[in-house]
């Protein structure tokens, strides 16, 4: 059990506009910065999204973050193929004073 | 060229010992805090440990606390996780991350060295 929650799975059609949740707590995603990676098996994973909604240099506008209270989403628009991965969110949870993962969201692209 | 090259995973019996080591390159270790952070088969990432840029800060998640000791050698430009009594749940791919800001933006992973432990 994933201390973030997010949901197992999503998926859309080429174009379309996909969000995926990530629900924490206050000791995490409701005081500190959520970031949020993209995951191809067999490769490193990658920063997508950091602090308050940038995105490292080489990442497509497409993707996008929000955070609201004790939530953050991940919305990806104008779905591509290559946009099927798993994308999990992460965060400095302060009552464990560690860092924590979401437990994933694979997305696919029908 | 940032890089980061994990080394050191293997199979082995529960209950041993093993040191993962990530070489950094194109970017000055000492300036960054980095972590350890695994993905078990079939399963989510996990974060591990960090070491902050100096050492003088260091955290572990609780499953693993106790048993792994992180530590790094900025001179060699080197990261390392002593894991010991080891289980069949710390099977894993083992990833290294730098951290961009030491507030856990990961901004470089390794490509991972896989720890199997089964008796």
């Amino acid at each position: 059990q994933s201390v973030l929650t997010q949901p197992p799975s999503a998926s859309g059609t080429p174009g379309q506009r996909v969000t995926i949740s990530c629900s924490g707590s206050r000791s995490n995603i409701g005081s500190n910065p959520v970031n949020w990676y993209q995951h191809l098996p067999g490769t490193a994973p990658k920063l997508l999204i950091y602090s308050k909604s940038q995105r490292p240099s080489g990442v497509p506008d497409r993707f996008s973050g929000s955070r609201s209270g004790t939530s953050a989403s991940l919305a990806i628009s104008g779905l591509q193929s290559e946009d099927e991965a798993d994308y999990y969110c992460e965060s400095w949870d302060d009552s464990l004073n560690g860092w924590v993962f979401g437990g994933g969201t694979k997305v696919t692209v029908l | 060229e940032v890089q980061l090259f994990e080394s050191g995973g293997g199979p082995l019996q529960p209950g041993g010992s093993l040191r993962l080591s990530c070489e950094a390159s194109g970017f000055k270790l000492s300036f960054y805090a980095m972590h350890w952070v695994r993905q078990a088969p079939g399963k989510g990432l996990e974060w591990v440990s960090s070491v902050s840029p100096t050492s003088d800060n260091i955290f572990y998640a609780d499953s693993v606390r106790g048993r792994f000791a992180i530590s790094r050698d900025n001179s060699n430009n080197m990261l390392y996780l002593e894991m010991s009594s080891l289980r069949a749940e710390d099977s894993a791919t083992y990833y290294c991350a730098r951290d961009r800001d030491q507030y856990g933006t990961f901004d470089y992973w390794g490509q991972g060295t896989l720890v199997t432990v089964s008796s």
